[in-house]
């Protein structure tokens, strides 16, 4: 079963707008992280959020972490259409740290011009 | 930069033909992964690596999926006999375990079985 569940599975704003995303999960982590997919590509990473941290920044990207809920956010601010792209968590499991990243479903943010 | 590498990128072939694909994971890192991405059922995990030792290939169809690594620079995924339902993109990931390490993917090998 999956272990993250991203929210909504699509999501469609106006460059300039924010985007949030969410991120539910099921079991304990370590951390959680953020990828970003854009079409006929890999995924890259953007930010990486420890078990014990409740919130991190990077440039545009705030990501928060609830660890008592099992939820992450992702939020980009002021949009642009190349923020175009499908956005997944990962979770890596606690316990046997690091055996594995489990992804969910994604999340397909359109930035309209 | 240092990247995953796979290849091929992308391979279109017959129901019944064998696959393989490869992946030369970034040099240094210890723990590579297979995953497979439709848009049915998004990103499933199906093997990896530590030390080129396997430590979970539960997600992959034991019966025609194979995965190995020969060596600390080639990982190989291999279908036997190809069939439709595995048309898909491919990916390989990797990364190093310690505190909070990311896993860097290749771009995917796209498969089409036909």
């Amino acid at each position: 079963s999956q272990q993250g569940e991203e929210d909504p599975q699509a999501l469609s704003i106006q460059e300039g707008e924010n985007a949030t995303m969410n991120c539910s999960y099921k079991t304990s982590i370590n951390n959680l992280q953020w990828y970003r997919q854009n079409s006929g590509r890999g995924l890259v990473h953007l930010i990486l959020i420890r078990s014990n941290e409740r919130e991190k920044h990077s440039g545009r990207l705030r990501v928060t972490l609830d660890t008592s809920k099992k939820s992450s956010s992702l939020l980009i601010t002021a949009s642009r259409a190349a923020d175009t792209a499908s956005y997944f968590c990962a979770t890596d499991g606690s316990g046997n740290y690091g055996q594995n990243f489990v992804f969910g479903p994604g999340t397909r943010l359109s930035v309209l011009p | 930069d240092a990247r995953v590498t796979q290849t091929p990128r992308h391979k279109v072939t017959e129901m019944g033909q064998e696959v393989t694909m490869r992946c030369q994971p970034i040099l240094g890192h210890n723990t590579v992964f297979w995953y497979r991405q439709t848009m049915m059922q998004g990103l499933e995990l199906l093997a990896y690596f530590r030390n080129r030792a396997p430590l979970d290939d539960s997600g992959m169809p034991k019966d025609r999926f194979s995965a190995e690594m020969p060596d600390a620079t080639l990982a190989t995924l291999k279908i036997q006999p190809s069939e439709p339902r595995d048309s898909a993109v491919y990916f390989c990931a990797s990364g190093t375990f310690g505190t909070g390490n990311t896993i860097y993917f290749g771009e995917g090998s796209w498969l089409t079985v036909v």
